[in-house]
Formats: C-alpha cells, structure tokens, sequence
C-alpha cells in the first residue's frame, strides 16, 4: 500500500539554526514528492516538488528538499530559520497509475522560536 | 491562494441541515479534488473529478455528495447522513497533462454543525 509518513508531529527550532523536517515514503514505481505548507486557518500553499532530476530541489521562501532514493526520504531544509517560518508542514506522495490523487503526510508543526 | 475560490469562509448550521460548500477555479484545470482536515489527521481525500460530468469517492466520501456541471466548479454538498461533519474543507485544482502535477488549494470552509 502506497503510504507518506511525517515521523514528527512537532519540530521546535531556534531563529537562525538549520530547520530539517522529515518525510518518508511507500510507493510503487517512481515516486513524485511535494512539500505543502499551511498557516492557520488558511488553504495549503505549494514549497516545491521533485519529479526527476537533480535530487536536490530549490523551493520557495529558501526551502529546499532532498530525494534520498535509497532511504525512501524527502526531508525539507533550511539553512537559518525565520519566525515567520512557523506554520504547518505537509509531505506528499503521487505514484504511478495514481489518477492524479495525492497521498498525504499528516503534518509537522514546525515552531520558530526567537 | 491561486486561482481557487471557496466560500463562505465560514458556515454554521445545525443538525440535520444539508449544507453545500462553492469551489470555483479559473486555472483551466481538468482535475478538482475535496479535502477534509481534522486536526492531527492531516488531508483525507473525499471525492475528485478528473473531468467534467465525471467524479470519484475518495476514502471518506460517505455522508457526501458532489457535481462537476462545469469546468470551473465543484460543489460539495454535506448531508446529514454525515455522522461528523465538523471540519475544515479544502478544494483544490489540478492539470492533468503536461509537468506541472501539483495540486493548487482554495482558502478552505470552516464548517460548523451543532
């Protein structure tokens, strides 16, 4: 069975330390990956995606993910986290004959603090 | 936000009540889907449409009903048989065709049943 896991429900960092949120995956096939984020009380805005390529990806806001093929991982980084950083986290998986549909993480809570 | 509008931005109303939930998009998507989010239960897919007069259940889709009349639209009704409707409601847009698979979301409906 296809399956996404966001092995942690909250991520506290300190403003200006590296930010890493964690993904892993289940698929059949080749995977294609994407990282959503989510402020209260609004709809989910797109980071960035991997669908083939250069494992590392370059999204918005200086996020970046990288595809780890062997580990079946696409952890989202950042190198010097923003308070404005805090917000909701979801990973997401699309996978061959999937009918477009997306499977999805259940969310990290990513804390920034000062 | 895109291109995708949801309203209202909140909606009350009491048991029993069917109640339908408006999402409009102007991107020329083929592909709309319907989310609902609980907190610490991430995005769980109720039904999509891959193209007009046409639609799918997802995993939760009992208690719901939906139309795709138009392009553009996708209206999500909520029925009473829904046992728990209390949620936030996502719509979200998706091409198709082509390299650009990501899903595009609508600022959600907070729907309160009481």
């Amino acid at each position: 069975a296809q399956s996404v896991a966001q092995p942690e429900d909250q991520v506290n960092v300190a403003e200006g330390n590296p930010l890493t949120v964690k993904c892993t995956y289940s698929v059949s096939g080749n995977p294609y990956l994407f990282w959503y984020v989510q402020y209260p009380n609004r709809g989910l805005q797109f980071l960035l995606k991997y669908i083939t390529g250069d494992n590392l990806v370059k999204g918005s806001y200086g996020f970046e993910a990288e595809f780890n093929k062997s580990q079946t991982s696409f952890h989202l980084k950042k190198p010097s986290a923003l308070v404005s950083d805090s917000a909701l986290y979801f990973c997401a998986v699309r996978w061959q004959d999937s009918n477009y549909q997306l499977i999805w993480g259940a969310g990290t809570k990513l804390i920034i603090k000062p | 936000d895109g291109g995708i509008t949801q309203s209202p931005k909140y909606l009350f109303r009491k048991e029993g009540q069917n109640v339908t939930l408006s999402c409009e998009q102007n991107l020329n998507h083929d592909a709309m889907y319907w989310y609902r989010q609980d907190p610490g239960q991430g995005l769980r897919l109720i039904y999509y449409s891959q193209i007009v007069n046409d639609f799918q259940k997802g995993d939760i889709a009992e208690g719901y009903s939906v139309s795709r009349e138009k392009k553009e639209s996708f209206p999500l009704t909520v029925t009473s048989a829904q046992k728990n409707p209390t949620a936030f409601y996502l719509c979200a847009s998706s091409p198709t065709s082509g390299r650009e698979y990501e899903q595009y979301f609508g600022p959600g409906t907070r729907l309160t049943v009481t």
